[in-house]
Order: structure tokens, then sequence, then C-alpha cells
């Protein structure tokens, strides 16, 4: 069985700072993997995806994720935190036999000024 | 613009009266998903269906139902609602199959049952 945990339900960081959100997954089969951004009042968009192709994923407004199968970790990164990066972050696993995707329990992400 | 749409988006409604949900989607999606989301325990699904008449059951799916008739409509019926279902609701779709796909969600529906 698939399964998602997001380490810290909520991060907090200074604006300029290093953005660090963990998700580690859990897989039988080579994984799909996902990071969906939940603003306030609105639905979940996708920020960057894995689909077995490079390691390094490049997402939308500056992230990325690096897929590292020995620590089963996709670990979603910023360089530097905006303001306007303040959500609730959703790491998600899917394989190509699934349903459905899995959703990890979500990580909220303030920045301080 | 490619759209998922759920109505209402806010409703406040008691115990034991009918309620449905409605979703829509222009991309032409086969698949499409209802879940829900409680603080501390992210996106669970209640129901998903991979084709027109074809409809199954997600993780949560006690005290829901759904249909789906039309590709483009999948809406989700609460037949007599508890306030254990008060919660924040979204649907979804994406291409069938491959879930290397995006998935498109809705902007949410806000439930609260009294």
């Amino acid at each position: 069985a698939q399964s998602v945990t997001q380490l810290g339900s909520h991060v907090s960081v200074s604006e300029g700072a290093l953005v660090l959100l963990r998700c580690n997954y859990s897989s039988s089969v080579p994984p799909y993997l996902f990071w969906y951004v939940q603003y306030p009042n609105q639905g979940l968009q996708l920020l960057l995806k894995y689909t077995s192709a490079a390691t390094l994923v490049k997402g939308i407004n500056g992230f990325e994720a690096e897929f590292k199968k020995s620590e089963t970790s996709f670990h979603l990164t910023k360089p530097s935190a905006h303001m306007s990066d303040a959500a609730e972050y959703f790491c998600a696993v899917s394989d190509r036999s699934a349903s459905k995707i899995i959703f990890g329990s979500g990580t909220r992400l303030s920045i301080r000024p | 613009e490619a759209q998922v749409t759920q109505n209402p988006r806010y409703l406040i409604t008691v115990t034991g009266k009918k309620l449905t949900v409605t979703c829509s989607q222009n991309m032409n999606h086969e698949y499409m998903s209802w879940y829900r989301q409680d603080p501390g325990l992210g996106l669970r699904q209640i129901y998903y269906s991979m084709n027109v008449e074809a409809t199954d059951k997600g993780d949560v799916p006690e005290g829901y139902k759904v249909s789906r008739k039309e590709k483009r409509n999948f809406p989700l019926i609460l037949e007599s609602p508890s306030p254990n279902q008060t919660s924040l609701y979204f649907c979804a779709s994406s291409p069938f199959g491959d879930f290397g796909n995006t998935i498109y969600f809705g902007e949410g529906s806000w439930l609260t049952v009294v």
C-alpha cells in the first residue's frame, strides 16, 4: 500500500530564507510524486510532479523537489521565501496501477517579515 | 478555460436533510473524484469514477453516494447528512489512466451540518 508522510504540520521561515518542506513516501512500485499548494479559500494547484524522468524536478514559483529513492523522500525546497508563499502544501503519491492519489496531511507554511 | 466547477461553495444544512453538491468539468476528462479535507488529515478520497457509469468507493465512502451519468458531471449526494460530514469537499478530474497526469481541482465546497 502507498502512503505519504509529511514531517511538520507547520513550518515558519523568515522572508528570504530557505524553505524546506519534508515528504517521505512508501510505495511497492515506482511512484509518481506530486506537490500541491493550497492558498486560502482556494482549491489545490499543482506545484510540480515527478514521473520517473529527471530526479530533480522544477516547478512553478521557484520551487523544486528532488526524488531520492534510497531515502524514499521527495522534499520541496525554495532558496528564498516570499510572503506570497504562505499557504498549505500537500505531498502526494500515486502509481500507474492505482486509481487514486494518496495525499499527505499537509504542511502549513508561514513567512515572517 | 479549463475548469472544475462545484456548487454550492458554502452550505449550512440540518441533520438528515438530503443535499447534493454538483461538480462539472469542461476538459473531457474520464476520471473524476471527490475528496474531503479535514484538519490534520489532508485529503481523503470519498468516491471516484473512471468513466461514465463506472464509480467506485474511495477511503471514506460511508454516508455518501455518487453518480456518473454524463462524462462532465459527477454529483456528490448526502442522503442523510450528519454533523461528522461537516468538512471541506473537493471535486477533481484528470485524464484517464496514467496518474502522472495532473489532477485538476475545483475551488471547494464548505459544508456545515448542524
